[in-house]
């Protein structure tokens, strides 16, 4: 069964304390990871697309990296606006074609 | 532009009432998507539209009646809901229902059914 696993489910990090978040997967084949970020009450906003092992996006203090079996965001000297819920979903090559499958995300709070 | 939007923003009904929600983008998207969340959970998949055609539904109960009047709007349409029912529902989009492509969420609609 295709699975995704987040840790830690939360992180408190000081302002400018920097940290990684963990997206483990389990599928069939992957065919892509993706990062959103969520605000309390509001819909996903999307970060990147990551589709194969050694790929890497960045954007801002954000950059995301992708193995065989794990994604990690990495957040470079985070201020509190950074503060949010990351969800990582991945596409796999079984079943629906488009189907995101998401972990359970990683509650981050930046304190000043 | 990656925009999607959704009316209302919030939703109070009870359980015999029938109303519905909206969703809207102009990204000339063919693809289109609702979703379920509940607190502190990820978004649950329930129906995607591919060119206007119902694609998958995730065995969600016929309460929840989906539309997808144009390529531009998509709307779901409840009847007869649950308290269990209550939620944040996702619209989200896609250039097309190809693998890999990313799914853009609009803000959702806060749905209370007491």
């Amino acid at each position: 069964e295709d699975q995704v696993t987040q840790s830690p489910e939360a992180l408190r990090l000081q302002e400018g304390e920097s940290s990684s978040l963990n997206c483990s997967y389990t599928v069939s084949g992957l065919r892509g990871l993706f990062w959103y970020r969520q605000d309390p009450g509001k819909g996903p906003e999307f970060l990147f697309t990551l589709y194969s092992a050694g790929e890497e996006k960045e954007k801002e203090r954000l950059k995301a990296t992708l193995t065989k079996k794990e994604s990690f965001l990495h957040i470079t000297a985070p201020k509190p606006e950074d503060s949010a819920t990351y969800l990582c979903a991945v596409q796999a090559s079984g079943g629906a074609t488009n189907k995101l499958i998401f972990g359970t995300g990683t509650l981050l709070a930046v304190q000043p | 532009d990656t925009e999607v939007t959704q009316t209302p923003k919030h939703l109070v009904m009870g359980m015999t009432n029938k109303k519905s929600l909206k969703c809207e983008q102009h990204m000339g998207h063919r693809a289109m998507y609702w979703y379920k969340q509940k607190a502190k959970k990820p978004p649950e998949l329930m129906f995607v539209y591919s060119y206007e055609k119902l694609s998958i539904n995730e065995s969600v109960p016929s309460r929840f009646s989906p539309e997808c009047p144009n390529s531009s709007l998509l709307n779901l349409h409840l009847h007869a809901l649950q308290p269990e029912d209550s939620a944040l529902y996702l619209c989200a989009s896609s250039q097309d229902d190809r693998p890999q492509e990313t799914q853009y969420f609009g803000p959702g609609t806060r749905l209370l059914v007491l």
